[in-house]
C-alpha cells in the first residue's frame, strides 16, 4: 500500500512568517499534485509536479518535487490569512491503470494576524 | 461554466437505513471518482468511472457500498445498512481524463453523520 506521510499535521503561526509543509513517502510517484481546501468545500488543485528536482513557483508559493519522484514540499513565503486551510498532497502511481489519487492526511495551516 | 455538485449537502441519517448521495460532473468530463474524507484518515479514494469502462472498485470499503453513473453523467453512491463509522464527507470529482495529471475538480462534498 502506498502512503503519503504530511508534516506537520497543524500548523499555527503569525501573517509575515515563512513555513515548509512536507509530503514523504517509500514509494515512486509518477507526479504528485498539491491541493488547498476550505471548510465546507472541496479540494482546489494548486500545483503538480512531474519531474524530479522539479520547483514551480505560484506566488509566495514553491513547491518542490524530490529527486527520487518519493517526496515534496511546499514554501509558502511571508503568509497571509487567506492562506489559512487544509494542505493535502496527492500521488499518481505510476502503477495505477486510472488517475486516482493517493492524498496525504494533510496540513491544517491557521495564519493569524 | 458549473462546476461539479454534489446534493445533499448534508444527510443526517439512523444507523441501519440506507442512503443514496448524487454528484452532476462538469459537462464534458468522462471520468467520475468518488472519495472519502473523515477525520483522521484523510482522502480515501473509492470508485473511478472512465467513460464506458468498467469502474475500478478497489477502494470500496465493503460489500455495503455502490455506485452507478448512468448515461456517462450523473453518479449515485449508494450505501446500505449505514454504520456509525460511515459518517464522513463524501466527495465527488471529475476530470477530462486526458491523462495521468488531469486536474481533478471536486465538488462541496456530502457531509453524511450516521446516528
Amino acid at each position: 500500500t502506498q502512503l503519503l506521510e504530511q508534516s506537520p499535521q497543524f500548523l499555527s503561526i503569525q501573517e509575515g512568517e515563512n513555513l515548509t509543509v512536507y509530503c514523504n513517502s517509500s514509494s515512486v510517484f509518477s507526479s504528485l499534485q498539491w491541493y488547498r481546501q476550505e471548510p465546507g468545500e472541496g479540494p482546489v488543485l494548486l500545483v503538480t509536479v512531474v519531474t524530479g528536482g522539479e520547483v514551480k513557483k505560484l506566488k509566495r508559493l514553491t513547491f518542490q518535487f524530490g529527486d527520487a519522484r518519493k517526496d515534496s514540499s511546499l514554501h509558502i513565503t511571508a503568509a497571509q490569512t487567506g492562506d489559512t486551510g487544509l494542505y493535502l498532497c496527492a500521488g499518481i502511481s505510476p502503477n495505477q491503470a486510472g488517475t486516482a489519487l493517493i492524498f496525504g492526511k494533510g496540513t491544517t495551516l491557521s495564519v493569524s494576524s | 461554466g458549473a462546476g461539479v455538485s454534489q446534493s445533499p449537502s448534508n444527510k443526517v441519517t439512523e444507523k441501519g437505513k440506507d442512503v443514496e448521495l448524487r454528484c452532476d460532473p462538469i459537462s464534458g468530463h468522462t471520468a467520475l471518482y468518488w472519495y472519502r474524507q473523515s477525520l483522521g484518515q484523510g482522502l480515501e479514494f473509492l470508485i473511478y468511472f472512465q467513460g464506458n469502462s468498467a469502474p475500478d472498485k478497489s477502494g470500496l470499503p465493503s460489500d455495503r457500498f455502490s455506485a452507478e453513473r448512468t448515461g456517462g453523467s450523473v453518479s449515485t453512491l449508494t450505501i446500505q445498512r449505514t454504520q456509525q463509522e460511515d459518517s464522513a464527507v463524501y466527495l465527488c470529482a471529475s476530470s477530462l481524463a486526458r491523462g495521468p495529471t488531469d486536474t481533478q475538480y471536486f465538488g462541496p462534498g456530502t457531509r453524511l453523520t450516521v446516528l
